[in-house]
Order: C-alpha cells, then sequence, then structure tokens
C-alpha cells in the first residue's frame, strides 16, 4: 500500500484566510484525490488532482475556492481560499494504487473561526 | 441516480460475528470497497471485491454479488478495537467511488 503524509494536520484559522495543505505519497502514483468530510457525515469528493494541468473539481467545488496543484506524480496541495466557518472540515488526501485499491491520507483537521 | 445503502448503526457484542451490508446502484460497475474509519482519523482500506464470491482476510471477510447489487463485511471475534464506522463505496463505470454514509459498529463487553 501507498503511504501517505499531509501537513499540516490540524490548524485553527481566521475567516477570510487561505491554507494550503501538502500531499506528499512515497510511490509515483497516477491518481490523486481531494476529500472534504464534515462532521458525523461520509466523504465528499472535491476534485482529481491532474498532474501537468487543470484538476477536474466536482460539482459544487470550484477552483478560485479550491485551487489545487500537482507538479509530480507524488505530490499534491490543496489550497482553502477566503475561509469561512462553513469550511470547518476534514480534508483528505487520497491516492488510487494498483488494481484500483484507493488508500487515504491522515487528514488536516481545519477549524475556521 | 447513484446511491449506496448501509445501516446507519449497529451493535454487537466482544467475540461475536457481526455482518454489515450494503446495497448499491451505480452507472456501471467497477468494484466494491469497504473502509474502516475510527472518530477522528482517516478511513483505512479493508477490502476490494470485484468479483461475485466472499473474499478472507484474517477476521475480516467481505462479500459481492455483482446480480444482486450487494456486498456485505463479515466481522468475526469481535474486539473493543473494532469499534468505529465502516464505510462501503462502489466504483462507477468512471472509476469514481460513490461513498455510502457509513455504519457505526458499537462493540460491547
Amino acid at each position: 500500500s501507498a503511504v501517505i503524509s499531509q501537513k499540516p494536520s490540524r490548524d485553527i484559522c481566521q475567516r477570510g484566510t487561505s491554507l494550503t495543505i501538502q500531499c506528499q505519497v512515497d510511490s509515483q502514483v497516477t491518481m490523486m484525490f481531494w476529500y472534504r468530510q464534515q462532521p458525523g457525515q461520509s466523504l465528499t469528493l472535491i476534485a482529481t488532482a491532474n498532474q501537468g494541468s487543470e484538476a477536474t473539481y466536482e460539482s459544487g467545488f470550484v477552483i478560485d475556492k479550491f485551487p489545487i496543484s500537482r507538479p509530480n506524480l507524488t505530490f499534491s496541495t490543496l489550497t482553502v481560499s477566503n475561509m469561512s466557518p462553513e469550511d470547518s472540515s476534514i480534508y483528505l488526501c487520497s491516492v488510487r494504487a494498483r488494481e484500483n485499491e484507493q488508500f487515504f491520507g491522515p487528514g488536516t483537521r481545519l477549524t475556521v473561526l | 441516480g447513484q446511491n449506496i445503502d448501509q445501516p446507519t448503526e449497529m451493535t454487537a457484542t466482544e467475540g461475536a460475528i457481526v455482518q454489515i451490508n450494503c446495497t448499491y446502484q451505480t452507472s456501471g460497475f467497477n468494484g466494491l470497497f469497504w473502509y474502516q474509519q475510527h472518530a477522528g482519523e482517516a478511513p483505512t482500506f479493508l477490502s476490494y471485491n470485484v468479483l461475485d464470491g466472499l473474499e478472507e482476510k484474517g477476521r475480516f471477510s467481505s462479500f459481492l454479488s455483482r446480480s444482486k447489487g450487494y456486498s456485505y463485511l463479515l466481522l468475526k471475534e469481535l474486539q473493543m478495537k473494532d469499534s468505529a464506522s465502516y464505510l462501503c463505496a462502489a466504483m462507477d463505470s468512471n472509476y469514481q467511488l460513490i461513498w455510502g454514509a457509513g455504519t457505526k459498529l458499537i462493540i460491547k463487553p
């Protein structure tokens, strides 16, 4: 399985500011994803991070609010821009390895005041 | 539309067996996943079934019936540490995961 690390593990931010979350994988992977999980709810896919091109966003998520970078096959960043308390959530990086197995990073717990 | 159904909550006794069911409706199908998620932690991959039948991994087994759109996760010899949410997810024709809301499993001594 792939080993995934995320930074920061948690943060408390002020309304109107931005936070960039980093995701590092220990091996090259084709597919990387960013999810959000709000308290007591299941996972919601924000976007697919594409290496060398713009991310593919799901309905309800836009690049201006959640810009994503994917400079290579082992690294990606997600920025949560102009934050509001509604953005308080756990943000999860995920990668797909062999045979469609999909693994998750430890998550970033974001609280917006 | 695409839909995953699983029970919201289940309770079982330490040492016993529990079966968590999941039914799915997706546009195309490329496999069924089960994840375990402890409170405050990220989901941990448990199993992936793409063919019909039962796959066993230690105390955990996962079953799939594609014709019925049905899967279950079977946990044997339950331990207190098995208390967690169990997420069912089906992969559609676009290789996107469609997630269930999760089943919270409570283990009692």
